[in-house]
């Protein structure tokens, strides 16, 4: 499968627990997006990646999240002390970085659930 | 304002016919456009992309750009009941996608 892979699909954590959440980028991909869909409303960025670089996290709150995408393995948006409000799909997306479009692919998404 | 803005519909067409998707942007330095399908559950698929003003055509779909007016648009040609979904508008700005809030799509049989 030469897509983006997300994982976990399905994510159930309690209030106040940590959620993991990883992407692979698509095969010669080397830039990764993570974007946030809340139930009946749009899709809104969050964070951009290069290998071991934070490039735009103007769209990730302020507290209680991070990502990364380190030199090996995959990125990683982490939700530390999660709330009812952090349930949502997440959607990760890669691109090969060069292109006048530089066109992103999503990956399945991780539907977190906070109970 | 917001930054990307669809009709939200839904919009219904017969099959066979010719479904027509809008998106107007505000932000002039917007650099590319995409149209994505989002089927129920599932992810963002990308249809496809325009960066110059004018046509492009791809299969059955036909992007059209005019920056002046800041309108993007989604033609589908011969709807089939498989092209219902909902239909997201993106414009990039510094590889950050912008999105509309979707415009949903039922072809009817």
């Amino acid at each position: 499968n030469a897509g983006v892979m997300q994982n976990p699909r399905h994510l159930v954590r309690r209030r106040g627990q940590e959620a993991r959440l990883r992407c692979s980028p698509m095969k010669g991909h080397s830039h990764v997006y993570w974007y946030r869909q809340l139930p009946e409303e749009g899709l809104k960025f969050m964070v951009y990646l290069q290998k071991e670089n934070i490039i735009d996290e103007s769209g990730m709150p302020k507290e209680r999240f991070s990502a990364e995408f380190p030199k090996e393995g995959p990125s990683i948006l982490r939700i530390q002390q999660v709330v009812r409000g952090d349930s949502a799909a997440y959607f990760c997306a890669s691109s090969p970085g060069t292109g006048a479009a530089d066109t992103q692919y999503f990956g399945p998404g991780t539907r977190l659930t906070v109970l | 304002q917001k930054e990307v803005e669809q009709n939200s519909g839904p919009l219904s067409v017969p099959e066979g016919a010719i479904a027509s998707l809008n998106c107007t942007y505000s932000d002039r330095g917007s650099q590319s456009f995409f149209w994505y399908r989002q089927y129920s559950g599932k992810s963002p698929e990308l249809i496809m992309f325009i960066y110059s003003n004018g046509d492009k055509e791809d299969g059955r779909f036909t992007a059209q750009l005019n920056k002046a007016s800041q309108y993007v648009s989604l033609l589908i040609r011969d709807s089939q009941p498989s092209d219902s979904a909902t239909y997201l508008c993106a414009v990039m700005v510094s590889r950050k996608l912008t999105f509309g809030t979707g415009t949903r799509l039922t072809i009817i049989p």
